[in-house]
């Protein structure tokens, strides 16, 4: 069955920290892979988003990730996490043939000050 | 521009109970979504629309009924509540790429 795990479920940082949240996906040809990001009490947003081309994205917020095919991998990283950057964050696929999204369990980050 | 709306924003009923949560969009998108919401296992789809009259069931749509009679709305009905469906219900929609906008989501308790 096509799956995204998550490997961190609760992380907890110092503001200044680096972070970097895994993501990997089972194997199903090919991929649209996204972040999305989702603050104490609202509706999931969009961080970044993969389609093709330069496997390493910019989103918003100062957030990246990297697309790594051999190691079927979509982590997440900010060099420097702000309280403000509490929240909880799912990473999801849409499979070849496929329009909806598959959600990883989101890793819950507390961002200390 | 509202973009996504879903109501009623929270929502408590019976087991057995009739219950219709409410999604709108004001995008005109083609593809329409529900999920639901529950602790560790992320955003899971009920079912999904492609267009007006089109719906196909995602991976949880047993005890579920949707329909789409117009581009714009795309209601979620609990046929009879039960407790397993007590949740976070998200209502999504997409247009021609693959992104999706989400809804500020129902907080549906069954007791």
């Amino acid at each position: 069955a096509q799956s995204v795990s998550q490997h961190n479920h609760h992380v907890i940082l110092s503001e200044a920290a680096s972070l970097e949240l895994g993501c990997n996906y089972s194997y199903g040809g090919t991929v649209n892979l996204f972040w999305y990001v989702q603050y104490p009490g609202q509706h999931l947003q969009l961080l970044l988003k993969y389609f093709s081309g330069d496997p390493l994205v910019k989103g918003i917020k100062g957030f990246e990730a990297e697309f790594i095919k051999s190691k079927f991998s979509f982590n997440l990283r900010k060099p420097s996490v702000q309280w403000s950057d509490t929240a909880e964050y799912f990473c999801a696929v849409i499979y070849t043939g496929r329009r909806a999204l598959t959600f990883g369990s989101g890793t819950r980050l507390q961002v200390q000050p | 521009d509202a973009g996504i709306t879903q109501s009623p924003r929270y929502k408590i009923t019976e087991t057995g109970r009739q219950v219709t949560l409410m999604c709108h969009q004001t995008w005109s998108h083609s593809y329409m979504f529900w999920y639901r919401q529950d602790l560790g296992h992320g955003l899971r789809l009920i079912y999904y629309s492609a267009a007006a009259d089109i719906t196909d069931k995602g991976e949880v749509p047993d005890g579920y009924v949707v329909s789409r009679s117009k581009t714009e709305n795309f209601p979620l009905t609990l046929e009879s509540a039960t407790r397993s469906q007590t949740s976070v219900y998200f209502c999504a929609s997409g247009g021609a790429v693959y992104e999706q906008y989400f809804g500020p989501g129902t907080r549906l308790t069954v007791t």
